[in-house]
């Protein structure tokens, strides 16, 4: 089976600008997390989705958000770039809902000049 | 919430020693911890993981134990080589979400 796929893999923004991740689950899997990677702050969790619902949503402000595809596939957007956005965000399939395997995408490297 | 703390932050051995990283959790309501190495540049790659009604788990050179009173997990790494050289990032999930917290992670580096 292929992995966890994330576009685009590398992207550059200007702060103010609005940014689109994208993430392509395991295939069977329907269960997709988002997590922010940085040196400070470490792996934090943003959202979760399952059957097209956000069913937990992390300690971040409204302008992160996302959805996810009948097909299971999921994309986040950032609203009003800032510096501090910049970050390795990480997307994770599992089969379902709950404490199961959680399998990592290669990430989308966002740096925000 | 919940809160994962992992130790040490860098730990350094010499090839073919054993390896040991802990991580405490505060929530009891925990019940299932991942294991997660990732190597510079690359994914985070589940090694590992246990769930709340077991008390130890091993996949040959790698075990995780897990201490629900104390509230504390370990992974221990035997018999370590170079390629073992990582990050390691221990988590946490509870209840009936996908949600993972995860500790600050500890750099390991096989020496030869």
């Amino acid at each position: 089976k292929a992995g966890v796929t994330q576009t685009p893999r590398y992207l550059i923004k200007t702060r103010g600008q609005q940014v689109t991740l994208s993430c392509s689950p395991i295939s069977g899997h329907r269960s997709v997390s988002w997590y922010q990677q940085t040196p400070g702050q470490g792996l934090q969790f943003l959202f979760e989705y399952f059957s097209e619902t956000q069913r937990n949503k992390g300690n971040f402000p409204g302008r992160f958000s996302g959805r996810q595809f009948s097909n299971s596939r999921s994309e986040m957007n950032v609203s009003t770039l800032e510096l501090g956005d910049s970050a390795l965000y990480l997307c994770a399939s599992s089969l379902k809902l709950g404490p199961y395997e959680q399998y990592f995408g290669p990430g989308t490297r966002l740096t925000v000049t | 919430g919940e809160n994962v703390e992992q130790h040490p932050s860098t730990l350094s051995v010499q090839e073919g020693d054993s390896a040991v990283i802990k991580c405490t959790y505060s929530d009891s309501a925990s019940n299932y911890f991942p294991w997660y190495k990732q190597e510079l540049g690359k994914r985070p790659q589940l090694i590992i993981d246990i769930r709340s009604n077991v008390g130890e788990k091993k996949d040959q050179r790698i075990a995780v134990t897990l201490n629900k009173t104390a509230k504390h997990f370990s992974l221990h790494i035997t018999e370590t080589q170079p390629e073992d050289s990582a990050v390691y990032f221990c988590a946490a999930s509870w209840g009936t979400a996908s949600k993972l917290t995860f500790g600050t992670g500890t750099r390991l580096q096989v020496t030869l």
